[in-house]
């Protein structure tokens, strides 16, 4: 009954370095998506995919990249880390039209 | 756009007591969702409770409760009988509901950080 699992759970990151977060679950969701969570800013949506195949920007997309494959997997691309990407990161997934999301366990990135 | 606004970033209360927090919102739309969530230290996000805006009652979850004011745009989240495992940051959300198409992402708040005191 594993859910939505998120790996690593801590990473640090040196500024320019290049990383990838990866997110799966088991759930047969459509719906996948990419949180920040900023002291004082709450939860902020990065990017989304609606299914395999198709994703879409969401409040803060720049400086990360995603695709989705397979139903499964939603991978988070930093392409060149920056100190403002200091942030604990959260995968979720839910059923097309949710209305509940399954968050991960998060991911805490500290760039240096 | 929708926003969220939690105006107590932290709160405290004594084991046993009620606490409520307070959450309001903006939104033209008439159809969404409203949700509280909880996160403690492990950083896990557990959904507390979760309001349709086209019910009037309110929702009720164990010792958790919500007063949901749809024309005032207030969801506020009580918590009785408050017991040391409720310390834990809490998150008021809004979704907007989609009948066909559409991403039904979470809009948050800032957050309320409650601490439950022996």
């Amino acid at each position: 009954n594993a859910g939505v699992t998120q790996t690593p759970k801590f990473q640090v990151l040196k500024t320019g370095q290049s990383m990838t977060l990866q997110c799966a679950q088991d759930m047969n969701h459509e719906y996948m998506s990419w949180y920040r969570q900023d002291p004082g800013m709450g939860l902020r949506l990065i990017h989304y995919s609606v299914g395999a195949g198709i994703t879409d920007q969401g409040e803060v997309p720049n400086g990360y990249n995603v695709s989705r494959s397979t139903t499964e997997d939603f991978p988070l691309r930093l392409l060149s880390a920056a100190p403002s990407q200091t942030s604990v990161y959260f995968c979720a997934s839910s059923l097309q039209g949710g209305p509940e999301a399954f968050f991960g366990q998060g991911t805490r990135l500290t760039v240096v | 756009a929708q926003t969220v606004t939690q105006s107590q970033p932290e709160m405290s209360v004594q084991e046993a007591e009620t606490v409520t927090l307070s959450c309001t919102y903006d939104t033209s739309e008439s159809n969404y969702y409203l949700f509280w969530y909880k996160q403690p230290p492990s950083r896990q996000m557990i959904l507390v409770i979760r309001q349709e805006a086209y019910k009037q009652q309110n929702a009720t979850e164990n010792r958790f409760s919500v007063n949901f004011q749809k024309a005032a745009k207030s969801f506020s989240l009580k918590i009785s009988d408050s017991q040391l495992g409720d310390t834990a940051m809490y998150f008021c959300a809004f979704m907007k509901l989609y009948y066909s198409g559409g991403y039904n992402k979470l809009i948050f708040g800032a957050g309320t950080r409650l601490a439950v005191h022996p």
